[in-house]
């Protein structure tokens, strides 16, 4: 069955540091792949995604995600965080069933980010 | 700045009652979705819509109905609410096509007591 994974419940980075937040994926294909940020109190946020063409893809707030085949994978990075990227972090991917799209989103990742 | 606004932050309801939970986008956006999200398990999918007066069930739908009367306003009912219904409620919007990412509200956290 199709799935998606985020293996790390919790991460806590020193501001200023790299960060990489895994996902992976459970398809036949290719899906369409996503990452979300939800600050505390409020709704998800659409940070980047991908379906096709360059496998790094830039994304809003300085983030970035690599999809690799080999894989299944498709990992958030960001060479230095900020207070301000404490947050949970979804990703998200889109699949074909029965000539339609579903979605299924992962379980999240809390980022914790020390001062 | 495109949108979707959900009516209320805060709800708290008393077991039993019905409860309306409304959601609207200015984006023209075909989809509209409910979802509520529970520490651990995630988005969970209750109930969607692609078309006026059209309504699909998600993952969990017992317990819950919606109506989608206009295209930009997508309403969440709780029949009877119940304690297990207490929850974050997340309303979102998206065009059709699988490329598409949400637009999610800013969530009702309804408690049921």
């Amino acid at each position: 069955a199709q799935s998606v994974t985020q293996p790390d419940i919790h991460i806590t980075v020193s501001e200023g540091a790299s960060l990489e937040l895994r996902c992976n994926y459970s398809y036949g294909a290719t899906p369409y792949l996503f990452w979300y940020v939800q600050s505390p109190g409020q709704g998800l946020q659409l940070l980047l995604k991908y379906f096709s063409g360059d496998t790094l893809v830039q994304g809003i707030k300085g983030f970035e995600a690599e999809f690799k085949r080999s894989q299944s994978s498709f990992n958030l990075r960001k060479p230095s965080v900020h207070w301000s990227d404490a947050a949970e972090y979804f990703c998200a991917v889109a699949f074909t069933t029965s000539g339609t799209y579903k979605y299924i989103f992962g379980t999240g990742t809390r980022l914790k980010v020390l001062a | 700045d495109v949108k979707v606004t959900q009516s209320s932050r805060y709800l708290v309801k008393r077991t039993g009652e019905k409860v309306f939970l409304e959601c609207v986008q200015d984006m023209d956006h075909e989809n509209m979705f409910w979802y509520r999200q529970d520490p651990g398990l995630g988005l969970r999918l209750i109930y969607f819509s692609y078309d006026v007066k059209m309504k699909e069930k998600g993952d969990i739908p017992e317990g819950y109905s919606v109506s989608r009367e206009k295209k930009e306003r997508f309403s969440l009912i709780l029949e009877s609410a119940s304690t297990n219904q207490t929850s974050m409620y997340l309303c979102a919007s998206r065009p059709t096509g699988p490329g598409y990412g949400y637009t999610f509200g800013s969530g009702t956290r309804l408690t049921v007591v």
